[in-house]
């Protein structure tokens, strides 16, 4: 079956450190990708989105992410850890057709 | 502002009652779902509704029923709530003539089933 993979449910980092959430697809056919992040006691908001223009996509708050179709990844990254990054990281793809697949979502730690 | 409302937010209720969970969006957008989120497996697509015409089960039906009752509108009931039940239940827009149809979110309801 079609899915999608998120290594790791807990990440924790240190402020101004290098923040990797890693997301893998299961299909040759690269799909869309997607990253949510959801905040406390919030809904999920779109992080990010790959969009075949290029392979480094870049998002809101610094975060950017990697498509790499020979790794079947999408894993996302920000340069600089901060307090306000954690939250709870969803990676999302959607095949042909309509029907999305999340990731079992990563939650950040950012420790000060 | 353009915006995905759910109501409640916060549900308390006891085992075998009837509730309902409601949903509206001024996105326009003519997509609409339902999922459920618990710890450590993610969201999952309960249904998901492409018109007002048309209701799909999702992955996890069992146990739910919704209405689509506008185009902006988009209800989910359990009909006789049991207590595995209880999680965060998220709706969700879409729309189906953007590029890459990203899905747009509401901030939740929490329901707990006693």
């Amino acid at each position: 079956a079609q899915s999608v993979t998120q290594l790791g449910s807990h990440v924790s980092v240190s402020e101004g450190a290098l923040v990797l959430l890693r997301c893998n697809y299961s299909s040759s056919v690269p799909p869309y990708l997607f990253w949510y992040v959801q905040y406390p006691n919030q809904g999920l908001q779109l992080l990010l989105k790959y969009t075949s223009a290029a392979t480094l996509v870049k998002g809101i708050n610094g975060f950017e992410a990697e498509f790499k179709k020979s790794e079947t990844s999408f894993h996302l990254t920000k340069p600089s850890a901060h307090m306000s990054d954690a939250a709870e990281y969803f990676c999302a793809v959607r095949y042909t057709g309509n029907q999305f697949y999340f990731g079992t979502g990563t939650s950040l730690t950012v420790i000060p | 502002d353009a915006d995905v409302t759910q109501t409640p937010r916060n549900r308390i209720t006891k085992t075998g009652k009837r509730i309902m969970l409601e949903c509206s969006q001024t996105k326009g957008h003519d997509r609409m779902y339902w999922y459920r989120q618990d710890p450590g497996l993610g969201l999952r697509l309960i249904y998901y509704s492409f018109d007002v015409k048309d209701i799909n089960k999702g992955e996890i039906s069992d146990g739910y029923s919704v209405s689509r009752q506008a185009q902006a509108k988009f209800s989910l009931s359990l009909e006789s709530a049991i207590p595995n039940q209880t999680a965060l239940y998220f709706c969700a827009t879409s729309d189906p003539g953007a590029s890459y149809n990203e899905q747009f979110f509401g901030p939740g309801t929490r329901l707990t089933v006693l």
